[in-house]
């Protein structure tokens, strides 16, 4: 079945950095555009950046941008996201979510989520 | 930015009534090209994620019980449950993937009466 594992959260100090890993099964990763959403603590959800299938292009919410990195390794069917400068505000529920088979951004299939906290 | 804005924050019905969740957005997320609407609902559990209901505003995500519908077009939807079961008790998004950057509603929190 399709599935969607995150790893690499943790507690962590402002400034510092964290990298998120997504792992994929059940499906042909390397033919699926890939999401990252997170959610805070008792919050709703926030949309933080895609990757194309073929790691082509990549697009990030303002909020992100310039500090995070998203990128893809398809030969292991892994997602990534590289989180640099963390600040109080990055504490969130982090998940993966693939584009739909139609190829359009809405997300058929999400992980179960990796908490990050920072603080210090 | 595209701005969606749910109403209400949150609802109580009965079970066996009618719920309905509205989704308002800043700017029209119908595509002209396809006459489809970029609008996608969302349904989160406590301690889970979120679960794709509807999409195209309107096309049931496999395996969703059909009492779940969407509708609307332009920059007005609903989400509508005909007949609550205890199961549906959830926050519900909307969410537009009509341009970067993709947006969520606030959440609407339903709830038994």
């Amino acid at each position: 079945q399709v599935q969607l594992v995150e790893s690499g959260g943790g507690v962590v100090q402002p400034g510092r950095s964290l990298r998120l890993s997504c792992a994929a099964s059940g499906f042909t990763f390397s033919t699926y555009g890939m999401h990252w959403v997170r959610q805070a603590p008792g919050k709703g959800l926030e949309w933080v950046a895609v990757i194309w299938s073929d790691g082509s292009k990549t697009y990030y919410a303002d909020s992100v941008k310039g500090r995070f990195t998203i990128s893809r390794d398809n030969s292991k069917d892994t997602l990534y996201l590289q989180m640099n400068s963390l600040r109080a505000e990055d504490t969130a529920v982090y998940y993966c979510a693939r584009t739909s088979v139609s190829g359009s951004s809405y997300f058929d299939c999400w992980g179960q989520g990796a908490l990050v906290t920072v603080s210090s | 930015d595209i701005v969606m804005t749910q109403s209400p924050d949150s609802l109580a019905v009965s079970l066996g009534e009618r719920a309905t969740i509205n989704c308002k957005s800043s700017q029209s997320v119908l595509y002209s090209s396809n006459n489809k609407n970029y609008l996608a609902w969302y349904q989160q559990k406590p301690g889970q994620p979120p679960k794709l209901l509807i999409y195209w505003a309107s096309t049931r995500e496999s395996g969703v019980p059909d009492r779940f519908s969407g509708g609307g077009s332009g920059t007005d939807f609903t989400l509508t449950i005909s007949s609550l079961q205890a199961e549906d008790v959830a926050v519900y998004y909307c969410h537009q993937y009509y341009s970067t950057p993709y947006t969520f509603g606030q959440g609407t929190k339903l709830e038994i009466k």
